[in-house]
């Protein structure tokens, strides 16, 4: 495969569920982010990691939970979610230095019942 | 801190007319500006971006931005549309010095009629 994938592509889980959203870039790139796109509103950075160290933390609730166990590979665990969760969440990877241009996933899209 | 401005929020045109999608951008800082394109079911695709030198800048299918620094905008055109430029356009920003994090607007949905 090449590029960014992410499964699932779609979850449906309850508030007392724990689920986690996988990502895998192919790309070599040494950076990797969660983003949460909702409607009408901007893309929100959630968590950026560079050389699998976090680097940006968005003042994300604590019932999401992120994981990057090497650069090719990030996770988002989730538990206890609101049904304001719910929404599309899009991974995405460059190279760490600017200006290089982010890479992203087709997204997991999340309800939350 | 950088933020974006998308003002139109859908944009509707005939197909094989002109369009515009504009961006303002604000930053205390000198930035790089971006073009995203969202296609239904798919993630995000660089559609252009300006980091420094000619002030217009070209995608491949047609689509041209240019950088305005005294104007603070960034606003996309493309001279004749396709049905199959519709999609959700997202422009962003970051600035120059240090990190890659980039800073989103709402999103204009471009919508192309016959």
């Amino acid at each position: 495969e090449t590029g960014v994938t992410q499964t699932p592509r779609h979850l449906v889980m309850g508030m007392t569920n724990k689920k986690s959203l996988k990502c895998e870039q192919h790309l070599g790139h040494n950076a990797m982010y969660w983003y949460k796109q909702s409607a009408k509103k901007p893309l929100e950075l959630m968590f950026v990691y560079n050389f699998k160290e976090q680097t940006e933390n968005n003042s994300v609730p604590s019932r999401f939970s992120p994981e990057c166990p090497n650069s090719s590979h990030l996770f988002l665990h989730l538990h206890t979610l609101q049904p304001e969760d719910s929404a599309l969440y899009l991974c995405a990877s460059s190279q760490e230095r600017p200006p290089d241009t982010q890479y992203f996933g087709p997204g997991t899209r999340l309800t939350v019942l | 801190a950088q933020s974006v401005t998308q003002l139109d929020s859908q944009v509707p045109v005939f197909e094989e007319a002109p369009v515009e999608l504009r961006c303002n951008y604000s930053s205390s800082v000198s930035v790089y500006l971006f073009w995203y394109v969202q296609y239904p079911n798919q993630g995000l695709q660089l559609l252009l971006k300006y980091l420094s030198g000619s002030t217009l800048v070209e995608s491949i299918n047609g689509f041209e931005a240019e950088f305005n620094k005294s104007q603070t905008s960034f606003h996309l055109r493309k001279p004749s549309v396709h049905i199959s430029d519709t999609a959700e356009y997202f422009c962003a920003v970051s600035g120059t010095g240090g990190g890659n994090k980039l800073t989103f607007g709402t999103g204009t949905q471009l919508k192309v009629e016959l």
